[in-house]
């Protein structure tokens, strides 16, 4: 019954490919958010979703896209990746997307870029 | 635009003894805060969060926290530390109105026997 879910949980792989991280939620929330946790633990929001759409884009390379299929979904993919794409990714859920509503956070994407 | 500060990059404590994190936030107008804990290898999870009201907040684990208008300060706490506490805890800060959680850039507790 695992409340905000990523895949994968590991991913490793070499500068210039593409790759997508998966995010669900089975919560019933409205809100999805892409958090970037730096090697210094350095935690910034980089998207969010509200009923699939785009509500928050902050200063980040066009080569992250986010996708919303539906409300429980939230996927990021990256494109021609850099070595400074390394990083833990964090997918986070809330019921709506006023300061009142707690985040729920996912388990964490390490990616490794080589 | 909104920040948080949290002056201790690391701290260590024995077991048993008592903890405090420090956390100062700037926000404009009435933040709403929140402590998150992050253990090895593990998402965020949220221990305790002020809306409004009572100064001093209950969270989960034992921690406690109190929010400072005067100060700006959102210090957490707990007065006996166990081992499983070993961890890296997060402070944040929110409008009523925006959802951007901007962060703080956390503090690494260590724990000795």
């Amino acid at each position: 019954d695992t409340a905000v879910s990523q895949t994968p949980k590991y991913l490793v792989t070499q500068m210039g490919n593409d790759k997508s991280i998966k995010c669900e939620q089975n919560l019933g929330h409205d809100t999805m958010y892409w958090y970037k946790q730096d090697s210094k633990k350095f935690l910034k929001i980089m998207f969010s979703y509200n009923n699939k759409e785009l509500i928050i884009n902050e200063t980040v390379p066009n080569r992250f896209s986010p996708k919303s299929p539906d409300k429980a979904h939230l996927n990021l993919h990256i494109n021609s990746l850099e070595l400074g794409d390394s990083a833990v990714y964090f997918c986070a859920s809330s019921q709506g997307s006023s300061g009142v509503y707690e985040q729920y956070f996912g388990p964490g994407t390490r990616l490794t870029v080589t | 635009a909104q920040s948080v500060t949290q002056p201790d990059i690391h701290i260590t404590v024995s077991e048993g003894a008592s903890l405090e994190l420090r956390c100062n936030y700037s926000y404009g107008a009435t933040p709403y805060l929140f402590w998150y804990v992050q253990s090895p290898g593990q998402g965020l999870q949220l221990l305790l969060k002020y809306f409004s009201g009572d100064t001093l907040v209950q969270g989960i684990k034992g921690f406690e926290a109190e929010f400072k208008r005067s100060q700006s300060s959102f210090n957490l706490r707990k007065p006996s530390v166990h081992w499983s506490d070993a961890a890296e805890y997060f402070c944040a800060v929110r409008g009523a109105a925006g959802n951007k959680l901007t962060f703080g850039g956390g503090t690494r507790v260590l724990v000795k026997p």
